[in-house]
């Protein structure tokens, strides 16, 4: 079974600085992963997501993240981040059931706080 | 958003009640979900619903019990729960769980239980 790991509970970081969310998901022969991000007293939000060609998606409102199979990471990043940025951004791998349904393993969450 | 709706919001029930969680999507979506959200752990699935079949029951307690009358909507009956049942529920559709798809969320019930 798949898994994710979020290195990071929490990240600081002061407004128009970069950042970079540290996701790593377990080895598979095929993978698709997502970020999500949560605003407060929210659902999910679908923010990008990774399911083949270009290794490198891009988001509407400037995130990136790179998929990088040697060593199976999904780091998400912003050049410049704004205090509307401030979330919980979850990484999420998809997993294969037993009936062959697709599921989401999701990581513990990354928590996103722009200072001004 | 209103693409995926929950009700209540927030519920506060003590061991004894029997209360139930409601999604519904207005998506056209073919697969529902349920979600629990506990602090500082990743997202638990309990349920997967595709096309009103259950696909998916993740070791869930029977003290929730899953309802899907049809596509649209989505039911997690409670009975007898235990604090550590606290948690905010999120609720999800998507086109199907046979591929993939996006998954989209509603905003959640937060549950207390006293």
């Amino acid at each position: 079974a798949q898994s994710v790991t979020q290195l990071d509970s929490q990240v600081p970081v002061f407004e128009e600085a970069p950042v970079e969310l540290r996701c790593n998901y377990s080895s598979s022969v095929s993978v698709y992963l997502f970020w999500y991000v949560q605003y407060p007293n929210q659902g999910l939000q679908l923010l990008l997501k990774y399911l083949s060609g270009s290794t490198l998606v891009e988001s509407i409102n400037g995130f990136e993240a790179e998929f990088n199979k040697s060593q199976t990471s999904f780091h998400l990043r912003k050049p410049s981040v704004h205090i509307s940025d401030t979330a919980e951004y979850f990484c999420a791998v998809s997993d294969r059931s037993r009936d062959s349904s697709y599921k989401l393993i999701f990581g513990s969450g990354t928590r996103l706080l722009v200072r001004p | 958003e209103t693409g995926v709706t929950q009700t209540p919001r927030h519920l506060v029930m003590g061991m004894t009640n029997k209360k139930s969680l409601k999604c519904e999507q207005h998506l056209g979506h073919n697969a529902m979900y349920w979600y629990k959200q506990s602090a500082k752990k990743p997202l638990e699935l309990m349920f997967v619903y595709n096309f009103k079949e259950q696909t998916e029951n993740n070791s869930v307690p029977s003290r929730f019990s899953p309802e899907c009358p049809n596509s649209s909507h989505l039911f997690l009956h409670l009975h007898t729960l235990q604090p550590e049942d606290s948690a905010l529920y999120l609720c999800a559709s998507s086109q199907s769980s046979g591929s993939i798809y996006e998954q989209y969320f509603g905003p959640g019930t937060r549950l207390t239980v006293t």
